[in-house]
């Protein structure tokens, strides 16, 4: 059981839009604003997209955008293609405790 | 070109100790706080273990408390993560993943990871 609630797949149609959700509580997510967003394809280690909510690492589309609402972390990819199909990992602060909480991860179907 | 090099997995039996190492190299290596994340085959990411900068700073996941140590030797680019007492759930491929500041806030550099596999 994972700390952050992500919907275990998603899918959508090259071109279209998506947005995977990742929910937390008020003692990370909803506390700091130090949420991240990975993409890992099958076989490759895993790759920075988002941090700090809503900035893109330089070399990221700006297809890949975030954002935050309570406790609830989004990332939407605009404009799906085929090599965005991969398994996505939201990522929180939690505290000087708990530390780091990762998502259960989603896995996109670009179909 | 920054890079990421960890070594040290392999197969032990449970209760054994394994030390991980990660070999940094392209970037200024103390300048930045760096973690340990772990997946089991399969299963989704984990976040192990984090150390500051200047070592003043370190975190451990629940599952690995007292058991896993981190360390690292700004002199030699490298972090270690000691593992001791050692279950079957902690079979994975470890990733030594470096921070974007000196303190926990992404993980934008990440290594090919090294197989810890715990088995008798």
């Amino acid at each position: 059981q994972s700390a952050l609630t992500q919907p275990a797949s998603v899918s959508g149609s090259p071109g279209q839009s998506i947005t995977i959700s990742c929910t937390g509580t008020s003692s990370d997510v909803g506390s700091y604003n130090l949420v991240s967003w990975y993409q890992q394809h099958p076989g490759k280690a895993p790759k920075l997209m988002i941090y700090e909510v809503s900035k893109r690492p330089s070399g990221v589309s700006n297809r890949f955008s975030g954002s935050k609402s309570g406790n609830t972390a989004s990332l939407t990819i605009s404009g799906l293609q085929a090599e965005d199909e991969a398994d996505y990992y939201c990522c929180s602060y939690a505290g000087s405790s708990t530390y780091v909480v990762f998502g259960g991860g989603t896995k996109l179907t670009v179909l | 070109e920054v890079q990421l090099v960890e070594s040290g997995g392999g197969l032990v039996q449970p209760g054994r100790s394994l030390r991980l190492s990660c070999a940094a190299s392209g970037f200024t290596f103390d300048d930045y706080a760096m973690h340990w994340v772990r997946q089991a085959p399969g299963k989704g990411l984990e976040w192990v273990s984090g150390i500051s900068w200047n070592s003043g700073s370190i975190g451990y996941a629940d599952s690995v408390k007292g058991r896993f140590t981190i360390s690292r030797d700004n002199a030699k680019n490298s972090l270690y993560l000691q593992m001791n007492s050692l279950r079957a759930e902690d079979t994975a491929l470890y990733y030594c993943a470096k921070d974007r500041f000196g303190e926990l806030d992404a993980f934008d550099i990440w290594g090919q990871g090294t197989m810890v596999t715990v088995s008798s």
